[in-house]
């Protein structure tokens, strides 16, 4: 069955830092899409970043990269030179290809501190 | 303005009295879907669509009923709210396929007494 899994209820970390956020999927479909989004205390839905399964390179955008592992099945974002601003929950989510059905992790709370 | 719009932002109701949160979407996306978001337990989808008249359920539907009679709406519907639905609901919407983001209303706060 589809399933996402984030490990890490709550992350602390510096400005200017880099911080890893994890991700573990489980799916048989071999086509299936990855996506990260952020909330933050306003309560609002952002969407980071994608990974489609078939993508032979990590996605980028800014400075949020996904480190993909497919034979892991691990789906981890990465947020380079942290910033205050980068507080909030962050959402791991996964789309499969037969059932176009997109279902959530239970999330992490990132903190960003001076 | 590409939007998800969702209507009441916040409802305090009483057990038993039947609601309906709507949610409209103006990007003509096929794929709509209503979630809820309680502490710990992340988003879980109650209820999506795939296009008119075509509807599923997720994986928390009991007690929700969701009908998608337009592309553009795809109301939530509780026929006798109960304290456990006190939540707060997310609608969203996408174009259908693999590489589609999901672009979400600003979420319902419900609270059921």
């Amino acid at each position: 069955a589809q399933k996402i899994t984030q490990t890490q209820p709550g992350m602390f970390v510096q400005e200017k830092e880099a911080v890893t956020l994890d991700c573990t999927y489980d799916t048989s479909d071999p086509s299936y899409g990855l996506f990260w989004y952020k909330q933050p205390s306003s309560g609002e839905m952002i969407f980071l970043i994608y990974q489609g399964s078939y993508d032979q390179q990590n996605a980028t955008e800014g400075r949020y990269s996904l480190n993909f592992q497919k034979a892991r099945k691990s789906a981890n974002l990465v947020i380079s030179a942290s910033q205050l601003g980068d507080s909030a929950m962050y959402f791991c989510a996964m789309r499969e290809g037969s059932t176009d059905k997109l279902i959530f992790g239970t999330g992490t709370r990132l903190q960003v501190f001076p | 303005e590409a939007q998800v719009t969702q209507n009441p932002r916040y409802l305090i109701t009483v057990t038993g009295k039947k609601l309906t949160v709507t949610c409209s979407q103006n990007m003509n996306h096929e794929y709509m879907s209503w979630y809820r978001q309680d502490p710990g337990l992340g988003l879980r989808q109650i209820y999506y669509s795939m296009n008119v008249e075509v509807t599923d359920k997720g994986d928390v539907p009991e007690g929700y009923k969701v009908s998608r009679k337009e592309k553009r709406n795809f109301p939530l519907i509780l026929e006798s709210p109960s304290p456990n639905q006190t939540s707060l609901y997310f609608c969203a919407s996408s174009f259908n396929g693999l590489n589609t983001e999901a672009f979400f209303g600003q979420g319902t706060r419900l609270t059921v007494v």
